[in-house]
């Protein structure tokens, strides 16, 4: 079975753009999650959606967005790119279907960076 | 709101030796979820141990076992046996229980490095 999968695993972009971010969980998984990385902050939430509907979201600003589809995959978008969005993006995708069983799946990353 | 700490940014064993990394947490809650996730150069996040906050006995994942203190607040990692392929960044985080969120709250994380 394939694995989380996210896309593009590199992106360089100015400030002031926009960018979508892809992933594509696991088959048969219907929760995602999106984290930020950086060296300074760690690891942060910024949201979880589940059968294409936004559950919980982290303190970010409303320049961070996302949605989810039919099919689980789930795209997110950052639009006026600040300096400080340069960040590795991670993906994460659960079953959902037994809480106490549930595990996420972390996808490789997208590694952006803003000039 | 829920916090991880991991007061350990860097820490180094020798291959074949036996390391201990620390987290603490604080949450108000009384059934959660614990994990350490491994994070080697590749980036990609690897679940490496899980412990229900209900389960008294703590958890063990071969070389990997975790002390469980609920009253503390705590839960270490034991790495027994280092291996090369243990060095990584090393995670601690922590979920509420029940169906409405996934969300995992992290530690700054501890990096770890085997010396040969």
């Amino acid at each position: 079975k394939a694995g989380v999968t996210q896309t593009p695993r590199y992106l360089i972009k100015t400030r002031g753009q926009q960018v979508t971010l892809s992933c594509s969980p696991i088959s048969g998984h219907r929760s995602v999650s999106w984290y930020q990385q950086t060296p300074g902050q760690g690891l942060q939430f910024l949201f979880e959606y589940f059968s294409e509907t936004q559950r919980n979201k982290g303190n970010f600003p409303g320049r961070f967005s996302g949605r989810q589809f039919s099919n689980s995959r789930s795209e997110m978008n950052v639009s006026t790119l600040e300096l400080g969005d340069s960040a590795l993006y991670l993906c994460a995708s659960s079953l959902a279907k037994q809480a106490r069983t549930n595990e996420q799946f972390f996808g490789p990353g997208t590694r952006l960076t803003v000039l | 709101a829920q916090t991880v700490t991991q007061s350990q940014p860097e820490m180094s064993v020798q291959e074949a030796e036996t390391v201990t990394l620390s987290c603490t947490y604080d949450t108000s809650e009384s059934d959660y979820y614990l994990f350490w996730y491994k994070q080697p150069p590749s980036r990609q996040m690897i679940l490496v141990i899980r412990q229900e906050a209900y389960k008294q006995q703590n958890a063990t994942e071969n070389r990997f076992s975790v002390n469980f203190q609920k009253a503390a607040k705590s839960f270490s990692l034991k790495i027994s046996d280092s291996q090369l392929g243990d060095a990584a960044m090393y995670f601690c985080a922590y979920r509420r229980s029940g169906a409405g969120s996934y969300q995992l709250t992290f530690g700054k994380g501890t990096k770890l490095s085997v010396i040969p």
